[in-house]
């Protein structure tokens, strides 16, 4: 079953714009990572914030995590076409298992 | 360092034939997991090994099966294959103990 809900499932948007993407979930957790994946090829790690985390850097990306409201988001500043790709969350409850949500497709124009 | 490797890249089968995909975890990841990515159901968890034990499992029938070897490489078995086991199916690893898991590039089944 699906754990994690991404919001909007599609975006598109121009270079230079910044790009957020939300994801909800239903269960407590230990912690959720933000995936890439570009065209039906592997899942790249982007970022992983633990539950008694609120918000985390790396690079142009930043990710918040709302506990009390079972929420993430994944904003991408100064896009680029590279960026373009699918953006997964995914939960791990504890198991060593991630739950992953259906995606948002992010689409960015030159 | 070399990432997840997985074997073959893609893997043609007929219905109820048996399909093995194989997958080499980053070196020294302990833990290695495997998921499918079918069309429509996004990604779902398989199986999850470490150590050489299944350590969980997620709702799939027995006929998808697997192992790890002492290498820490592993295989899926998938047998009397079906139709709707057409998907991409990915590795991925880990050092375990809710770090980061680092996937491979996957082998997308398709059954004819």
């Amino acid at each position: 079953s699906q754990q994690g809900e991404e919001d909007p499932q599609a975006l598109s948007i121009q270079e230079g714009e910044n790009a957020t993407m939300n994801c909800s979930y239903k269960t407590s957790i230990n912690n959720l990572q933000w995936y890439r994946q570009n065209s039906g090829r592997g899942l790249v790690h982007l970022i992983l914030i633990r539950s008694n985390e609120r918000e985390k850097h790396s690079g142009r990306l930043r990710v918040t995590l709302d506990t009390s409201k079972k929420s993430s988001s994944l904003l991408i500043t100064a896009s680029r076409a590279a960026d373009t790709a699918s953006y997964f969350c995914a939960t791990d409850k504890g198991y060593s298992t991630l739950t992953f949500g259906k995606g948002t497709m992010l689409l960015v124009s030159p | 360092e070399a990432g997840v490797t997985q074997s073959p890249t893609h893997l043609i089968k007929t219905r109820g034939q048996q399909a093995t995909l194989r997958c080499s975890p980053i070196s020294g990841h302990t833990s290695v997991y495997w998921y499918q990515q079918a069309l429509g159901l996004g990604l779902q968890f398989l199986l999850w090994y470490d150590e050489g034990e299944e350590r969980n499992r997620g709702n799939f029938p027995p006929r998808f099966s697997g192992r790890q070897f002492p290498n820490y490489s592993s295989e899926l078995n998938v047998n009397a294959l079906e139709l709707e086991d057409s998907a991409l199916y990915l590795c991925a690893s880990s050092l375990g103990g809710f770090q980061p898991q680092h996937f491979g590039d996957g082998t997308r089944l398709s059954i004819l």
